[in-house]
């Protein structure tokens, strides 16, 4: 069946270190695939997404791109933020959403 | 966009007793969704609760456990049933507005429910 696998965490950065969390994915057909992200007391938000193969979704620094030969959509920062410390989502269709990874970033 | 509030914002109940959950939307939209996050677990689509029509439910989930309501546009219920602890969770609500964007979803900020 459909299924996303997420790099677990918890995962910690100093801040301007590169971030890399991980996404793969089992579906059937061509999926549009999502990354949210949850900040500490708030609801879950999208935070970008993409649509079809080779497709780059982008958003407040962050890149994803899908990769439909490796059936991935790996969630990349150049240089994260103190304030980037949430956990994040990656998510296939609307309903299938992977466990989640912690970031915490140190000043 | 839309904005959602839940109610409420988390509860201590006993075995057995039962909680309703609501969920309120700032406008109104078809598709509304019901969700349950374990702890150390993702999201788990519990039903789409659709207005003018029965809730629909995913496998593992049943109406007898989990009754929902939609009286209208903006607002649904989602009542957990004689509850135990295994029912220890977080429940979110959650929207798909029509459009291009139809399948994003908006999130509440989620109901965290502990059982005794």
């Amino acid at each position: 069946g459909d299924s996303v696998t997420q790099m677990e965490g918890p995962v910690t950065l100093s801040e301007e270190a590169f971030l890399t969390i991980n996404c793969t994915y089992t579906a059937t057909g061509y999926p549009s695939l999502f990354w949210y992200v949850q900040y500490p007391g708030e609801g879950l938000q999208l935070l970008l997404k993409a649509t079809k193969a080779d497709d780059k979704g982008s958003n407040k620094g962050f890149e994803a791109t899908y990769r439909k030969e490796t059936t991935s959509f790996h969630l990349e920062k150049g240089s994260v933020q103190v304030s980037d410390s949430a956990v994040y989502f990656c998510a296939l269709y609307q309903f299938y959403f992977g466990t989640g990874t912690s970031l915490t970033v140190i000043p | 966009s839309a904005v959602i509030s839940q109610k409420p914002s988390r509860d201590i109940c006993q075995r057995g007793t039962s909680l309703t959950i609501q969920c309120q939307v700032d406008s109104q939209v078809t598709m509304m969704f019901w969700y349950r996050q374990q702890p150390g677990q993702s999201l788990t689509l519990i039903a789409t609760a659709n207005q003018g029509s029965e809730a629909t439910y995913e496998s593992g989930f049943v109406i007898d456990k989990f009754p929902i309501s939609r009286p209208n546009l903006t607002f649904s219920t989602l009542t957990v049933s004689n509850m135990s602890p295994e029912d220890s969770s977080i429940y979110l609500c959650s929207v798909a507005l029509a459009g291009p964007a139809y399948n994003e979803q908006f999130f509440g900020p989620g109901t965290r429910l502990t059982v005794l």
